[in-house]
Order: structure tokens, then sequence, then C-alpha cells
């Protein structure tokens, strides 16, 4: 299994601003995924970041808006960049653990409201 | 790409009663298929998940149901507890560069009346 811990819970922003989401795992991972989920939606993925190199993002995300960071196997940063009302979403920090079971551990989110 | 509708968006039960999600997908070349349950403020916690090699698997009072030629996959949860109320997601993916790129339904939003 894997403990996820984010940084900050939640959080409330002025527009043009930026936040850093912290992702601590309990355990070395070779891929972490940051994901969106807009209010009372699904999840979508936003890139998988793999340390020491870039991380690769999915259709309409760009490195620009969401550089993401993986300094080590157990950490990875999401900034959320110049932000927008639109971009109030929950931000989930997400990784995979394959033993005798394959399974998709998530952090509790970072609630983000932007203003 | 992969696409994963989930029906219903809601569902509300009687304590006791049985629940049924259902989700369909598009790629044929998935095989994996998770079912998640998310509780208010918290990340998605898997619940149940089946492989495109079987057809049903069971856990408990929680079931999945997987047709490969409908492309389609169901959870099925019997005797439900108000702690059963939270927002479920169906995922489909499949193993692409050493992980599973999962894409998600919508949601089912499921209470549980007592």
């Amino acid at each position: 299994s894997a403990v996820i811990s984010q940084k900050p819970s939640r959080d409330i922003c002025q527009r043009g601003t930026s936040l850093t989401i912290q992702c601590q795992v309990d355990s070395q991972v070779t891929m972490m995924f940051w994901y969106r989920q807009q209010p009372g939606q699904s999840l979508t993925l936003i890139a998988t970041a793999n340390q020491g190199s870039e991380a690769t993002y999915e259709s309409g995300f760009v490195i620009d808006k969401f550089p993401i960071s993986r300094p080590n196997l157990t950490f990875s940063t999401l900034t959320v960049s110049n932000m927008s009302p639109e971009d109030s979403s929950i931000y989930l920090c997400s990784v995979e653990i394959h033993g005798a079971r394959t399974e998709a551990f998530f952090g509790q989110g970072t609630r983000l409201t932007v203003v | 790409g992969e696409n994963v509708e989930q029906h219903p968006s809601t569902l509300s039960v009687q304590e006791g009663d049985s629940a049924v999600i259902k989700c369909t997908y598009s790629d044929s070349a998935s095989n994996y298929f998770p079912w998640y349950k998310q509780e208010l403020g918290k990340g998605p916690q898997l619940i149940i998940d089946i492989r495109s090699n079987v057809g049903e698997k069971k856990d408990q009072r929680i079931a999945v149901t997987l047709n490969k030629t409908a492309k389609h996959f169901s959870l099925h949860i019997t005797e439900t507890q108000p702690e059963d109320s939270a927002v479920y997601f169906c995922a489909a993916s499949s193993l692409s560069g050493g992980y599973n790129k999962l894409i998600f339904g919508a949601g089912t939003r499921l209470a549980v009346h007592p």
C-alpha cells in the first residue's frame, strides 16, 4: 500500500497568482500522477511525472500552466500558474503500486478556490 | 482514445436494498476496470477491480461483472448500509509504459437512506 500526503489541503487564492501543491509518498515509486477534479465532476489526468525526466502532459494541459517537479522517488510538486476562477478544482496526487495486486492510491486532494 | 460513460449520475436506495452502477467503455484494448469510492473531503479509494480475463469478481457485499463483448461492466452492492453513501467512479485502462492510465467515468452519487 501507499500513504500519500498532500499540502495544502485547501487554499483560497487571488487570480493571477500561483500555488504550488506538494505530494509526499511513504514509499519510493517510479510514476506519480496528477489529476484535476472540477466541482462535482470526474477525475481528469493532468500529467504523469517520472523521477529525473520531464513530466508527460495530457491533451489540454501544458507545462507553462501546470509545471511539475519530481526531484526524487517520494516527492512531487504541481504548480497552478497565473490562476483564474476556472482553475478552482480539487487537485489530486496519485501513485500506482505493483505487487500481488496493482492498485492506484490517491492523496486526499487539495481544494483550490480562485477568487 | 478511451471514453468511459457511467450511469446513473445519482442513485438513492433504502438501507438493505441493492445498488447497481453501470459503465461502458470504448477502447477494446482496455483490460483493467477498477471501481473507486470517494467520500467527502477524501481521495478516491479502490474498492474492487476486475481484469478482462475474468467475467465476475466478488468481495463480500460488493461484486463487479464484465462483459467484454458489449464493453460494459457493472458494480453491484448488496445489503446497502448508510456508510456506503459516497460517490463511486468506474475507470478503464490498459497497461502502457508500465503503468495503467486510468480513464474515469463521471461518477455516481449513491445515497443510502436508513
